[in-house]
């Protein structure tokens, strides 16, 4: 199966700024999922992504989250508004048959 | 709220040397999975385990799922340096979304 790739690797934003970060994963898989690993701690989940809508989402995605599939392929995490917390390596998934994970090689987000 | 213990969180050993890394938790998995994840990069999908009881191999890693599906055993026979990493542990929910509950990782190091 061909990787998952995000971009950009790295990404350096103001606090207060909005940021885009992008995840392509094969367009016939229907699961995509978001997590994110602040340095030195767990893997943990954001959002899951189901036919083009969420499917869930946890205590951390809240309204300042926001994830689309703007052109099928494509898949994206919005920060409206960054906060110095958002810093972390955020990982872009998908379901790969009925358990296996394929991830990204990540994005890593410093809000400064 | 589902929780993973894993364990030791530090591991170091001498070339050849067998290992055991747990992973714990009070609530059940429909399937449990072990990435390997490397400096900067995504966690890597070793293994996945579903049923009660099952038991994997991969070369000299073997994978064991706890008959109640809480708990899973990552053995490593003859380490070799080349097994260093961080190796995690991570249960899928029931339900459809199947979003990961993550462990917080042993880090192995294996000397020559």
């Amino acid at each position: 199966e061909p990787e998952v790739t995000q971009t950009p690797s790295h990404q350096v934003t103001q606090m207060g700024q909005e940021v885009i970060l992008r995840c392509v994963p094969i367009s016939n898989h229907l699961y995509f999922y978001w997590y994110r690993q602040i340095l030195g701690q767990k893997v943990e989940f954001l959002v899951s992504f189901y036919n083009n809508e969420i499917s869930e989402k946890s205590e951390i995605f809240d309204d300042q989250f926001s994830v689309e599939r703007p052109d099928g392929s494509n898949f994206t995490l919005k920060i409206r508004s960054t906060k110095l917390e958002d810093s972390a390596m955020y990982f872009c998934a998908r379901l790969t048959g009925n358990y296996g994970y394929t991830f990204g090689s990540g994005t890593r987000l410093t809000v400064v | 709220t589902q929780l993973l213990e894993q364990s030791p969180q530090f591991l170091s050993i001498q070339e050849g040397e067998n290992l055991t890394v747990y992973c714990n938790s009070s609530s059940v998995f429909s399937s449990l999975q072990w990435y390997r994840q490397e400096p900067g990069e995504g966690p890597v999908l070793l293994v996945t385990v579903v049923t009660g009881g099952e038991v994997k191999k991969l070369k000299r890693l073997t994978f064991q799922f706890g008959d109640a599906r809480k708990d899973s055993s990552l053995h490593i026979t003859a380490a070799q340096p080349g097994d260093t990493g961080l190796y995690l542990c991570a249960g899928a929910a029931r339900g459809s979304a199947r979003q990961l509950t993550f462990g917080s990782g042993t880090q192995l190091t294996v000397l020559p």
